[in-house]
This record gives C-alpha cells, structure tokens and sequence, in this order.
C-alpha cells in the first residue's frame, strides 16, 4: 500500500486560499488520489478525487503532477466552518479488491 | 436515503462483557467497511465487506474481534471480551460497487464511542 505524509496542521485566515500537499512517493499506477474531512464527532466526508492533472468540483481543486508522487488540495477562500482535519488517501478499487488507508491527516484551523 | 446509521451512538461498558456495534449501509451499496479511530492509531481499516462476503480482516486486531454481514442491509462489529484499550469511535462506512473504476468514494456513519472501564 502507498504511504501518504502531510501536515500535521495548518493556520489560516478567512478568506484565504489553503493548500495542503500530501506526498506519496511509492503510489502504483492503479492508485488514484482521495481527499476527506473530517469534523469533530462525525465521519469523514469525501471531498474529492483525481487520478492525474487537475479535478475541480464545487468545493475544492486538486493537483497531481505528472510524476504523480504528491498532491494538493486547494481550498478556496477558506470560512470558520472548514476548520476540521483532512486526509489523503491513496489506494484504488476494482471489482472484489478494495485498498484504502487513511493516513494522520492534517488539522486544519480558520482564524477569524 | 437516511445515510449510513449506526447503533448506538455511545456505548460505555466494563471489562470483560461483549460488545455488539451495528450498522445499516446505504441501501443498493455493495462494499462495507469498519474502522477504528483513535488518538494514536487515526483511522484504521478493520475488515470490509463486498456483497455480505469479508474480504479482507487484515485489520481486525485480535481474536476478540469479530464481524458479520448475514445480509445487504444489516452489519455488525462484535468484541468479546472487552477490554480498556478497545475504547475508541468506530465507523461504518458503505460504497457502491459501480461508478468508474478506482472511485473509491465512502460514506461513513456518524460512529459509536465506544468507552470500556
């Protein structure tokens, strides 16, 4: 399985654009890239996902280099309310074969 | 669809006596997953489902653990017997099998607080 590192955490103001790099050297050419968050006492919530380039969605953008070995997501002025902690994960699925690990994920704090 | 649901939302027990978490996926969903969450350990992978059959229990920790799927829409995590370390939140998560190949998009219930004294 491919191991993700990111940060710990992370400080940001309202209003500003976060990105959070997740590196994940050994990724194998079936794995694709996941994001979650997570708020406190509650499961995580997919964000997003991409396999190569960029993806975006109403929420978040996502950039994968062509070596494919780190991404970021990229929040958009970020509000109070995206204060939670974000995982990466990198793993994929096929029929009958199911490989997804979270890593520590990243705390990320919005300041007023 | 009322997402995934899991029972119950807080469970505190003593040492020794069985423990039985229970989960409902999202209806027409083909994988089920639990996990384990903690402080030290973040979110572990305990064993998932594909169509009621396990897969893969690499995850699950002892012998005390263990876990059943009899049907589509009913899932439970069993620890017997309990113990102080076993305390953590553990999540139900479903996905479907159809999509893109790798989407590996999960929905996850809202966890059961498990506390052993």
């Amino acid at each position: 399985l491919a191991k993700t590192t990111q940060p710990i955490s992370m400080d940001s103001y309202e209003g500003q654009e976060v990105n959070i790099t997740c590196s994940h050297n050994n990724i194998a050419t079936n794995d694709y890239i996941t994001w979650y968050q997570q708020f406190p006492s509650q499961g995580p919530r997919f964000i997003i996902q991409g396999y190569k380039t960029k993806v975006t969605n109403e929420v978040a953008s996502l950039f994968i280099p062509a070596d494919r070995k780190s991404s970021t997501l990229s929040l958009p002025r970020v509000s109070l309310s995206d204060t939670a902690v974000y995982y990466c994960l990198v793993g994929f699925r096929r029929a009958g074969s199911y490989q997804l690990t979270f890593g520590k994920g990243t705390k990320l704090s919005v300041i007023p | 669809d009322a997402g995934v649901i899991q029972s119950p939302r807080h469970e505190v027990t003593e040492m020794g006596q069985e423990v039985t978490l229970r989960c409902k996926p999202i209806s027409g969903h083909d994988y089920l997953f639990w996990y384990r969450q903690t402080m030290m350990r973040g979110l572990e992978l305990l064993i998932y489902f594909n169509n009621n059959v396990p897969i893969d229990d690499s995850g699950m920790p002892e012998d005390r653990f263990s876990a059943k799927m009899p049907n589509a829409s009913f899932s439970t995590l069993k620890i017997q017997p309990s113990e102080p370390r076993d305390s953590a939140v553990y999540f139900c998560a479903s996905s479907l099998e159809g999509g893109s190949v790798g989407n590996t998009e999960a929905f996850f219930g809202q966890g059961t607080r498990l506390t052993v004294v």
